[in-house]
């Protein structure tokens, strides 16, 4: 079965310091990969998604970046946080091209910029 | 107009209660739709998808009408562990032909004893 594993959970990381959030999927081949951001009492924003490697596409222009060295693993990265960073971060996958079947959430990463 | 669009909330109900949370989308070409269950401070997990017939899965409902570009889910018999945020969930499809997840911002349930 497929599995979606996401880390750290919880990161507390001080303004102006840099940031890597890893995502890795397993029992699966060619997903494809998001980043949601969900900031307090917000919805869910999609930042990222890529549908295979090297392949990446940024919905929001902000102070993030993301990147997919291998198939099954997807990085999100910022060289400089800012305090509008903080939010809780969610990597999804879903089967290439089929969308319509939903995404698969891994559990989270929690990031405050203080 | 957002995407997708729902009433916050919170619904306050007593167990037992049958209450209904609806939705509203704004791309009259979206074919996929769902509801995601959020727990607190935990990841959005797939309840349901909702197809056009209107599915039910044991105390689930949901319903889709296309030409009011309106979606619903029907808890019946409502329990303490339905108490959790419901998202609504809609495919639009880019100029590109991918196709993403847009989310609402969600509808909290809380269901008390």
């Amino acid at each position: 079965s497929q599995t979606i594993h996401q880390w750290p959970a919880t990161l507390v990381q001080p303004v102006g310091s840099p940031l890597s959030l890893e995502c890795t999927v397993e029992g699966t081949s060619n997903p494809n990969l998001y980043w949601y951001r969900q900031a307090a009492g917000r919805g869910l924003q999609l930042l990222f998604y890529s549908i295979g490697i090297g392949q990446i596409s940024s919905e929001v222009p902000q102070n993030l970046s993301a990147s997919r060295p291998q198939d099954r693993q997807f990085i999100l990265s910022s060289k400089k946080l800012l305090l509008s960073d903080s939010g809780f971060y969610l990597c999804a996958w879903s089967a290439l091209g089929r969308g319509y079947n939903g995404y698969t959430f891994g559990s989270g990463t929690r990031l405050t910029v203080v | 107009r957002k995407e997708v669009e729902q009433d916050p909330g919170p619904f306050n109900v007593p167990e037992g209660a049958t209450v209904a949370f609806n939705c509203t989308y704004s791309n009259s070409a979206s074919q996929s739709f769902f509801w995601y269950r959020q727990d607190c401070r935990k990841e959005p997990k797939l309840l349901m998808s909702v197809y056009s017939s209107g599915n039910e899965d044991g105390r689930f409902t949901a319903q889709l009408n296309r030409a009011s570009q309106y979606i619903s889910l029907l808890i019946r018999d409502s329990k303490l562990s339905d108490s959790a945020t419901y998202l609504c969930v809609v495919n639009i499809r880019e100029g590109t032909g991918f196709q993403k997840l847009v989310f609402g911002t969600g509808t909290r349930l809380l269901v008390s004893p």
